[in-house]
């Protein structure tokens, strides 16, 4: 069984906190994406990653960073988390760019 | 870049067939996938289709594929209340990741 592990799965945080959202896999996929997720805006892609390392930008990076120092731990950073950024985060590997991805339970951030 | 279209809700009664319908713009997409998400959940693969495909029937889920009009559609049958999620359609195009449909909502009702 595939498995995604996100840190947390409700998180509440102060306007312009640094919030860090954890994922990490058991699967030694090479590649690890974050989404958020709003009611009547589906899934957009934040950031991705396909090495250890490396990142790509997303639809929606602003506002955000991520960190890859080992391969089954990705992370997101929201540098200074604002209330726009109350959301339904996501994270999801997979084996290639572009083959199904495989998604952990998401974390539900607010931020007061 | 790709586009993927869903209808946002979808509402039936229990024992009757759903068809959650997908249309998407890339015509060279190989790849199509079904996701579902209960509630405060994260998605799970349901299904998938190959672009070679016109058909692919798994238990009660059926998937469809028009590639002429790129359509794709997710059939099930004898619809139960535990049915009740979120359907994300996407679609492999290019080497870029997964494009994900905003989902259609199903609401069983019993």
């Amino acid at each position: 069984d595939v498995k995604v592990t996100q840190s947390s799965r409700y998180l509440v945080k102060r306007t312009g906190e640094k919030v860090f959202l954890e994922c990490v896999q058991d699967m030694d996929h090479e590649n690890m994406f974050w989404y958020r997720q709003d009611p009547g805006l589906g899934l957009r892609l934040i950031y991705f990653s396909y090495d250890v390392k490396m990142k790509e930008k997303g639809d929606i990076p602003e506002g955000y960073s991520v960190s890859r120092e080992k391969k089954e731990r990705f992370s997101l950073i929201l540098e200074s988390a604002s209330t726009n950024q109350t959301s339904m985060y996501l994270c999801a590997i997979s084996r290639r760019p572009n083959t199904e991805a495989f998604f952990g339970q998401g974390t539900r951030l607010t931020v007061v | 870049g790709e586009d993927v279209e869903q209808s946002l809700f979808l509402s039936v009664r229990e024992g009757d067939s759903s068809v959650i319908n997908c249309t998407y713009t890339d015509s060279s997409s190989t790849y199509l996938y079904w996701y579902k998400q209960e509630p405060g959940a994260g998605l799970q693969l349901l299904t998938y289709i190959f672009s070679n495909m016109d058909m692919k029937q798994d238990q009660r889920l059926t998937v469809l594929l028009n590639k002429k009009d790129k359509h794709l559609s997710l059939r099930i049958a004898d619809t139960q209340t535990g049915d009740s999620a979120i359907y994300f359609c996407a679609v492999m195009s290019g080497n870029t990741p997964l494009v994900f449909g905003k989902g259609t909502r199903l609401s069983v009702i019993a």
